[in-house]
């Protein structure tokens, strides 16, 4: 069983539409993120999300808006997608959110603007 | 100025070597997360330490927290190895995540 999944792994589309990228986590797990992977490889943390709380990271423009349905799912909304967003973008899980946890990454969805 | 850093960005080594890769971080921290970054894109946690060592199969970790720094070893490299390892510490605030280093490439020739 995959424990974080994402889908999908491509997403190919025109600047300017909206579209989402789901995650699903199996363990549990009551923190979720979205990271993003930059074309030099990156990484940097967009948001955090638990039971209680969102964080976001300042510098990420207000196109990006993550939605959790449920405690084990957390998907990621862009709207109007422009090119600097062509990116690899990974969901991640925590026991907890915090400094003490490990945490099990997805696949990652590769996202290409045309 | 990154505030983990990674040395060296690119490392290429026979099989068999001895591998050390660096990380030094600016402020401080409690925990820290190494991973590996296989050529398909995935990654994967390898460790997560405070203090002292951590060993699994040939891959060690040890920090020092005094310094802000830790070393990942790979003992009697092997292709299969070859991979981006990341160092990621949590600095707390902001996004409440880890914090990367921009990795280290790893090819081990046969």
């Amino acid at each position: 069983d995959t424990a974080v999944s994402q889908t999908p792994k491509y997403l190919v589309t025109q600047m300017g539409n909206d579209k989402s990228i789901k995650c699903e986590q199996n363990l549990g797990h009551d923190t979720m993120y979205w990271y993003k992977q930059d074309s030099k490889k990156f990484l940097k943390i967009m948001f955090s999300y638990n039971n209680k709380e969102l964080i976001i990271n300042e510098t990420v423009p207000n196109r990006f808006s993550p939605k959790s349905p449920d405690k084990a799912h957390l998907n990621l909304h862009i709207n109007s997608l422009e090119l600097g967003d062509s990116a690899v973008y990974f969901c991640a899980s925590s026991q907890i959110s915090g400094v003490g946890q490990p945490q099990h990454f997805g696949d990652g969805t590769r996202l290409s603007i045309l | 100025k990154n505030e983990v850093e990674q040395s060296p960005q690119n490392l290429t080594a026979q099989e068999g070597e001895f591998i050390t890769i660096n990380c030094s971080y600016s402020v401080g921290i409690s925990a820290l997360h190494w991973l590996q970054q296989h050529p398909g894109g995935g990654i994967v946690s390898l460790f997560m330490l405070s203090s002292g060592k951590k060993k699994h199969g040939r891959l060690i970790a040890t920090i020092n927290i005094q310094e802000k720094h830790s070393s990942l070893h790979i003992t009697a490299s092997h292709p299969r190895d070859s991979a981006v390892y990341i160092c990621a510490v949590y600095l707390g605030g902001g996004a409440d995540g880890l914090t990367f280093g921009k990795g280290t490439h790893l090819i081990i020739q046969p």
